[in-house]
């Protein structure tokens, strides 16, 4: 079975602070997601990695940004968090072939003060 | 941009009873995957059930089975014989068939929250 494990269950941050969500899958995926889920308006991408060190936007990037450096783990770095950024994070992994579906971590409840 | 639309914030149904939550998407491609996920409260988000547009036999995965009208753009989800355990917040997503770059990612509705009573 895909495992897609993400580093925490729940976070509380203070406003400033420099926060990293990470994400490790172990079925050798090429692309890996980082979303966010808020009440209301579903699911939206924050960037995704389709390869090694390979990074692109998705909908909502502004005040994130993403590290790749190996294939296996995705992290999301929140350079200076803020109260606007606390939600539910969502990583996800995929093969990148034909019809393959996400596979979704647990997620991590973010709350920032 | 392709966009995904879920009218039903909510919906109940009885337990054993059938339940059909709607999602209509808006694309101009002809080639496309449609997909229903499930979120149980507190647990991961799983696949439901997948759609491949240049099929016309809908999916079916048990108790789940889709109702999928490419030239209305609709992708409806039938779940029959309610149980408890159905009880969760369902999102249809949509993914380009055209591999590489930004067609990789999905587009999400906002979701259907379906609670089952006994």
């Amino acid at each position: 079975d895909v495992k897609v494990t993400q580093s925490s269950r729940y976070l509380v941050k203070r406003t400033g602070e420099k926060v990293f969500l990470e994400c490790v899958q172990d079925m050798d995926h090429e692309n890996m997601f980082w979303y966010r889920q808020d009440p209301g308006l579903g699911l939206r991408l924050i960037y995704f990695s389709y390869d090694v060190k390979m990074k692109e936007k998705g909908d909502i990037p502004e005040g994130y940004s993403v590290s790749r450096e190996k294939k296996e783990r995705f992290s999301l770095i929140l350079e200076s968090a803020s109260t606007n950024q606390t939600s539910m994070y969502l990583c996800a992994s995929s093969s990148g072939q034909g019809g393959d579906e996400q596979y979704f971590g647990p997620g991590t409840r973010l709350t920032v003060t | 941009a392709q966009t995904v639309t879920q009218s039903q914030p909510e919906m109940s149904v009885q337990e054993a009873e059938t339940v059909t939550l709607s999602c209509t998407y808006d694309t101009s491609e002809s080639d496309y995957y449609l997909f229903w996920y499930k979120q149980p409260p507190s647990r991961q988000m799983i696949l439901v059930i997948r759609q491949e547009a240049y099929k016309q036999q809908n999916a079916t995965e048990n108790r789940f089975s889709v109702n999928f009208q490419k030239a209305a753009k609709s992708f409806s989800l039938k779940i029959s014989d309610s149980q408890l355990g159905d009880a969760a917040m369902y999102f249809c997503a949509y993914r380009s068939e055209f591999l590489g770059g930004s067609n990789y990612k999905l587009t999400f509705g906002k979701g259907t929250l379906l609670t089952v009573n006994p």
